[in-house]
């Protein structure tokens, strides 16, 4: 089975705070996201990595950075929170190349005071 | 900008009925397509796919696509409690990651 961990299920910071989320999967998967949940927004995607030190953005990477320096470790960072950051943060995996189901990590519940 | 379109609900089905679950998407060039359902305070996870156009079946799910449509459904037969939940229609038509809907909320009446 494969499996992706979040670093904590539910996170409270204040704003200003520099905030790491991290995830792992133990599957060797070449790609992983980061999105964020938000009531009648749904899924939307921050940033992305094929391989190890790449990144790409997604739709929403304002006020978001990201690091992988090893492939199975994919570090959401938000250098200076703020209120509007509060939301359901998930991390997601993908084999590659030619096969693109992604499988979700629990989920980081981030409250930004 | 990839669009995929789903009715929010709530879908109510009785019990032991069909639920008919729909999605549409923008991206004509869209090659793979995803069911994934969704538990109050819960990650998604990943139900189904399905890459072409037809009908594929597994246990009570079936997914059926319709590229010429831009369509893709998801029928849930012998519905349970346990279905009740968000379903979420996720396209992937490039190297950006899937888009998703923004799901549809199904109840299951016992």
């Amino acid at each position: 089975d494969v499996k992706v961990t979040q670093s904590s299920r539910y996170l409270v910071k204040r704003t200003g705070e520099k905030v790491f989320l991290e995830c792992v999967q133990d599957m060797d998967h070449e790609n992983m996201f980061w999105y964020r949940q938000d009531p009648g927004l749904g899924l939307r995607l921050i940033y992305f990595s094929y391989d190890v030190k790449m990144k790409e953005k997604g739709d929403i990477p304002e006020g978001y950075s990201v690091s992988r320096e090893k492939k199975e470790r994919f570090s959401l960072i938000l250098e200076s929170a703020s209120t509007n950051q509060t939301s359901m943060y998930l991390c997601a995996s993908s084999p590659g190349t030619g096969a693109y189901e992604q499988y979700f990590g629990p989920g980081t519940r981030l409250t930004v005071t | 900008q990839k669009e995929v379109e789903q009715n929010s609900g709530p879908l109510s089905v009785p019990e032991g009925a069909i639920a008919s679950l729909n999605c549409t998407y923008s991206d004509r060039g869209s090659q793979s397509f995803f069911w994934y359902r969704q538990y109050s305070g819960k990650s998604p996870e990943l139900i189904m796919s399905i890459y072409s156009n037809g009908d594929k079946e597994d246990g009570r799910f079936t997914a059926q696509l319709n590229k010429a449509s831009q369509y893709v459904s998801l029928l849930i037969r012998d519905s349970q409690p346990s279905d009740s939940a968000t379903y979420l229609c996720a396209v992937i038509g490039g190297a950006d990651g899937l888009t998703f809907g923004k799901g549809t909320h199904l109840i299951i009446q016992p």
